[in-house]
């Protein structure tokens, strides 16, 4: 079952600090790996599209790793602002059909 | 401001009702889709079209349906609303009929049923 999954469901650090968020997924075939931000009842916002082929790819103080062997990839957060308290969702395309698939999000809060 | 506009932002409507969303797609993008978001839970895709015509559906009940219109705005239709219904609702729009390009999210139309 092509699957995403998002770790740690939530997490709190403060302004100024660094922080890391993982996305496994299953989806088979793979097709390209996405970073959104969502702040509360908004939209999500692209932060990065990577394709099987990228190993990083940076967008200001957000940078993404992508692991095609193991099915992984992460959000690096490099001292983080107080705007940076939002959702981020990972999103998977592949599948027999090239469907979007979701994950649930990590919801992050940064403190003063 | 993404360019894709939806409106309303806010309805509150009873059970059993039937409302309309609308959401008008960025300027040149043809695409239109729309994912329903419940409370703590990950965007479900719901249905796309691409230049009028249906191109894809995801897990959208009977009891909702889509069209999109050739000025290219499209409406989801809810009806026999039930409490379950509430969430968000977000419509994104992209130029082309591929999801290997990047698509932009309006911000949403939040529906209460009570």
């Amino acid at each position: 079952k092509n699957q995403v999954e998002q770790s740690p469901q939530s997490l709190i650090i403060l302004e100024g600090k660094n922080c890391t968020l993982q996305c496994n997924y299953t989806v088979s075939p793979f097709s390209n790996l996405r970073w959104y931000k969502q702040d509360t009842g908004r939209g999500p916002v692209s932060l990065t599209i990577m394709t099987f082929s990228e190993n990083t790819k940076s967008n200001g103080r957000y940078t993404a790793t992508l692991d095609a062997d193991t099915k992984q990839s992460s959000l690096h957060i490099t001292a983080s602002q107080l705007s940076d308290s939002a959702s981020y969702i990972c999103v998977v395309r592949g599948g027999s059909q090239g469907n979007l698939i979701f994950g649930k999000g990590t919801k992050l809060s940064v403190k003063p | 401001d993404s360019g894709v506009t939806q409106t309303p932002k806010h309805l509150i409507t009873a059970t059993g009702q039937r409302v309309t969303l609308r959401c008008s797609p960025r300027s040149g993008d043809l695409s239109v889709y729309w994912y329903q978001q419940s409370l703590d839970q990950g965007l479900q895709f719901l249905i796309q079209y691409y230049n009028g015509e249906e191109r894809a559906k995801g897990n959208i009940l009977e009891r909702f349906s889509a069209q999109q219109f050739p000025d290219l705005h499209s409406e989801l239709n809810l009806s026999s609303l039930e409490l379950g219904d509430s969430a968000l609702y977000f419509c994104a729009s992209s130029f082309r009929d591929s999801l290997n390009y990047g698509y932009t999210f309006g911000s949403g139309t939040r529906l209460t049923v009570v």
